[in-house]
């Protein structure tokens, strides 16, 4: 089936450092959405990418369709305590009818030191 | 509006019970989905349904049981639990054409099978 790989798999940062994250598929992928999971809750949708090479920010948040539409990004700037959390990037399944069926990335972990 | 609603929020099961985890939301989205969470394999598609009478399988749907009856109900059945189905469930759904990769979480089941 269909997989995506996360990297890193957890990062320890301090608060007010930069953070990078990626994504990676063996398939093509026509959107990428980066989700952020806080401990105990649902994903939220951060992030939805439409177009191969779209950069889009949600305040603190940039995220990247890599051109190659194997890959995306995710970088925070000046990270705060309230980032902790996990990261996950997803992808529709692939096939014409599968409508919202998402596949996820095995998720980033997040811990801020203040 | 109250999003999407879990019930129960924790549970604990002996080996061959039986019950019923609930979905609601209230957002009038047609799509609706299954999911569970285990420790480093990210969230995991079980069932799916794209409207009211309307269910699929998803990755892993086997000791699972979906309806859907209603718009905004979607019920997940274990017919007979096993302890590797412990596990965290989640509940999403989405628009079916308008923007259906952004789907809206519930807060989740945590459910133990012993």
């Amino acid at each position: 089936g269909q997989q995506l790989n996360q990297s890193p798999q957890s990062m320890f940062i301090q608060e007010g450092e930069d953070v990078s994250m990626n994504c990676t598929s063996s398939s093509i992928f026509n959107t990428w959405l980066w989700y952020k999971q806080d401990p105990g809750e649902g994903p939220v949708l951060l992030i939805a990418l439409y177009k191969a090479g779209e950069l889009t920010s949600n305040g603190r948040l940039t995220a990247q369709f890599g051109i190659t539409r194997k890959d995306s990004f995710l970088n925070i700037s000046a990270s705060i305590p309230s980032d902790v959390g996990i990261y996950f990037c997803a992808g529709p399944f692939a096939g014409g009818t599968s409508y919202g069926k998402l596949t996820f990335g095995q998720g980033t972990i997040l811990t801020v030191h203040p | 509006n109250a999003g999407v609603t879990q019930t129960p929020k924790f549970q604990v099961l002996k080996t061959g019970q039986s019950m019923t985890l609930q979905c609601a939301q209230d957002m009038n989205h047609e799509y609706m989905s299954w999911y569970r969470q285990d420790p480093g394999m990210g969230l995991r598609l079980i069932h799916y349904s794209v409207g009211a009478g309307i269910t699929d399988q998803g990755e892993v749907p086997n000791g699972y049981n979906v309806s859907r009856s209603t718009t905004e109900d979607f019920p997940l059945r274990l017919l007979s639990a096993a302890p590797s189905q412990t596990s965290v469930y989640f509940c999403a759904s989405s628009y079916r054409t308008a923007k259906p990769y952004e789907q809206y979480f519930g807060p989740g089941t945590r459910l133990t099978v012993t």
